[in-house]
């Protein structure tokens, strides 16, 4: 059985880093295609797919927030980092975890995680 | 503004077919393989319903139907129930610089 769970702050200040974990059962990055990702979802908005780390620790970014967002995965932890920086009131969202089943498609996914930007 | 254009909303009655169209360009929807459908319910995390197009991930009722023509896919559901009305969106595989798009989402009401 596979889950994942995202664990974070739920409030951070504006210019502040954002730093949330994923934390995962039922998989291992020591399987080849092995992908986690993370996608988040203003309130009342459309998901929006920020990033994916691979098994071969291969890694992709949405281009618009590429240079604000690092992933990192631990094998042995079973865990997925994503960090953002400069957080501002537009980053206020539920951001998931998924687990990938095949090219872009994410099967198993996350509770969510509600950040918010406010000072 | 979303990268794939879906309409905001649709509806049916119970037992009706509805299809929601999601649409996008040549370099995502149009030129690959990999389109997905999601259902989400209020204050729940996405369900995946459609990968690759046209497959049912295990567990999806065979209501749910997916296809593509050209720029354009579909997701049509067949014999609506109360327990369809939700919120849906589409995602596609936009190339290894974009890689992955969503749509705008569709609220779909069973009247």
């Amino acid at each position: 059985q596979i889950t994942l769970k995202e664990s974070g702050p739920t409030l951070v200040k504006p210019t502040q880093n954002l730093t949330l974990t994923c934390t995962f059962s039922g998989f291992s990055f020591t399987t080849s295609g092995v992908g986690v990702g993370w996608i988040r979802q203003p309130p009342g908005k459309a998901l929006e797919w920020l990033a994916l780390i691979y098994w071969d620790d291969d890694k992709r970014y949405t281009p618009s927030l590429k240079s604000r967002l690092t992933i990192t995965k631990d094998t042995s932890e079973s865990q997925v980092v994503l960090t953002m920086t400069n957080m501002g009131p537009v980053d206020t969202a539920t951001y998931y975890c998924a687990h990938r089943l095949s090219g872009t498609s994410w099967l198993y996914w996350g509770q969510g995680n509600l950040v918010t930007v406010s000072s | 503004q979303s990268a794939l254009t879906q309409p905001p909303s649709a509806s049916g009655s119970p037992g009706q077919s509805v299809a929601i169209s999601c649409t996008g360009t040549s370099s995502d929807v149009g030129g690959h393989n990999y389109v997905s459908w999601y259902q989400q319910h209020p204050g729940k995390a996405p369900r995946l319903i459609i990968y690759e197009v046209s497959k049912r991930p295990s567990g999806v009722p065979d209501r749910f139907s997916g296809s593509k023509s050209g720029n354009t896919a579909s997701l049509t559901v067949s014999g609506l129930q109360a327990e369809d009305e939700a919120d849906y969106y589409c995602s596609s595989y936009a190339g290894s610089n974009n890689f992955e798009v969503f749509g705008g989402g569709t609220k779909l009401t069973v009247l």
